[in-house]
């Protein structure tokens, strides 16, 4: 099973300010994505990345959010100005090389918007 | 776009009993459905696809077409089984979560 690791686990942040996510895939996969969990809310899709350019995204990715594998490794995603409402669990994932719609998830970074 | 409903949000087991976890989907044609889990405290985990029609960590789901259902099932539950499961079909390379249903195995 591919590993995705993804850093930092918890980010703790003030309303306003900027974060970014990162995701660090082991092996190299083609599509990438991002979802993301409220509490006790169900997982949602944020953004799909292939190619190095955004193939889809949902309305929840408006223009506070960026995508970009600045290194050809890491994935990251960008809250511009972080609001309250965007504190959730991040999620990364990544598609199974030999079969795209077997996706595979890091392990999360909790995002704490004060 | 597939779309999938997981009527129970809760459900709470014996260990030892038989345990079925709700999904209806919303799709005509041939349906790709997915159940991922997700422990306590770690990452979604894929636990089975319908196509491989495997057995892992003792749960089965059968596509059934004419109820459009991809119950997850398990005859004996154990402690371990306790987590969130997720119905999910992809969409254009996407997945497409359910509400999900949090299963709690009690002794």
């Amino acid at each position: 099973e591919p590993e995705v690791t993804q850093t930092p686990s918890h980010q703790v942040t003030q309303m306003g300010q900027e974060v970014i996510l990162r995701c660090v895939p082991i092996s190299n996969h083609l599509y990438f994505y991002w979802y993301r969990q409220i509490l006790g809310q169900k997982v949602e899709f944020l953004v799909s990345f292939y190619n190095n350019e955004i193939s889809e995204k949902s309305e929840i990715f408006d223009d506070q959010f960026s995508v970009e594998r600045p290194d050809g490794s890491n994935f990251t995603l960008k809250i511009r100005s972080t609001k309250l409402e965007d504190s959730a669990m991040y999620f990364c994932a990544i598609n199974d090389r030999e079969n795209t719609d077997t996706q595979y998830f890091g392990p999360g970074t909790r995002l704490t918007v004060l | 776009a597939q779309r999938v409903t997981q009527p129970e949000k809760l459900l709470s087991v014996f260990k030892g009993a038989p345990v079925e976890l709700k999904c209806n989907y919303s799709y005509s044609g041939s349906p790709e459905l997915f159940w991922y889990v997700q422990y306590s405290r770690q990452r979604l985990q894929l636990l089975l696809r319908h196509i491989s029609r495997e057995s892992i960590k003792g749960f089965t789901a059968d596509l059934n077409k004419g109820e459009t259902s991809f119950h997850l099932k398990k005859p004996f539950a154990q402690e371990e089984d306790s987590a969130m499961y997720y119905c999910a079909p992809p969409n254009d390379y996407k997945l497409s979560f359910g509400a999900g249903t949090t299963v709690t195995v009690r002794a």
